[in-house]
């Protein structure tokens, strides 16, 4: 289940379920989105990105869907396994300007 | 291929005291980023440079923090005087040109900053 902690949401799961990680972004004039992953004591890790003419796009065992409308998007990882176990981050870009913007973050916990 | 390389990994310190980080990024990568993770939250950008020039400095503390790029490739982030609120790991990364914040930012392991 999914709950909120003292500082990160965190989901929890089992081994071989798919896992949907949620993420609303601020900013309407956004239009380019990134998912990082970041496991502990390391600097975050590319995961997959998506442009703002885009409403789905896959990788590997990942899908990322974003909703412009209600300004959501969410990163789905298929078969989840214990190596998923991270923080992951949604950030978001304005085209034009170089800042990328995190967001908070939420944990992901797999259990075997 | 090597990835973004800093140092030190841990640091100490008490309050008002300074503290220099240094980053080495991935060769050929013309754009270093600076970021600021407190824990739980995530990273927020300092300072970003494009090869010995800086294309966004809007959210470093510049009575406190300082950062260089002198020959375009390392960077060194200063603080001083710490306080107490800058205990954070420090990121640093880099891309390949300018990204625009686009494209694949490659981070390093970070510097941990502990100010008592």
């Amino acid at each position: 289940g999914e709950s909120v902690g003292l500082h990160l949401p965190t989901l929890s799961v089992q081994e071989g379920d798919n896992s949907i990680i949620n993420c609303a972004y601020s900013n309407s004039a956004s239009d380019y989105f990134i998912w990082y992953k970041q496991e502990s004591g390391k600097g975050p890790q590319f995961i997959i990105d998506i442009r703002s003419n885009m409403d789905k796009r896959q990788g590997q065992r990942v899908t990322v869907l974003l909703n412009k409308t209600v300004k959501h998007l969410s990163l789905q990882i298929a078969a989840t396994q214990p190596g998923d176990s991270a923080v992951y981050f949604c950030a978001e870009n304005v085209s034009g300007y170089s800042t990328l913007t995190f967001g908070k973050g939420t944990m992901l916990l797999v259990s075997p | 291929e090597a990835g973004v390389a800093q140092s030190p990994r841990y640091k100490i310190i008490e309050k008002r005291q300074s503290v220099a980080f240094w980053c080495n990024p991935i060769s050929g990568h013309a754009t270093l980023y600076w970021y600021q993770q407190i824990l739980g939250q995530g990273p927020k950008l300092l300072i970003q440079f494009q090869n010995n020039g800086v294309v966004d400095d809007s959210q470093l503390p510049k009575d406190r923090f300082s950062a260089e790029r002198l020959k375009g490739v390392d960077s060194t982030l200063k603080i001083q005087p710490a306080k107490l609120e800058d205990s954070a790991v420090y990121l640093c990364a880099s891309s390949s040109g300018l990204a625009g914040g686009r494209g694949e930012l490659f981070f390093g392991e970070g510097s941990r900053l502990t100010v008592l």
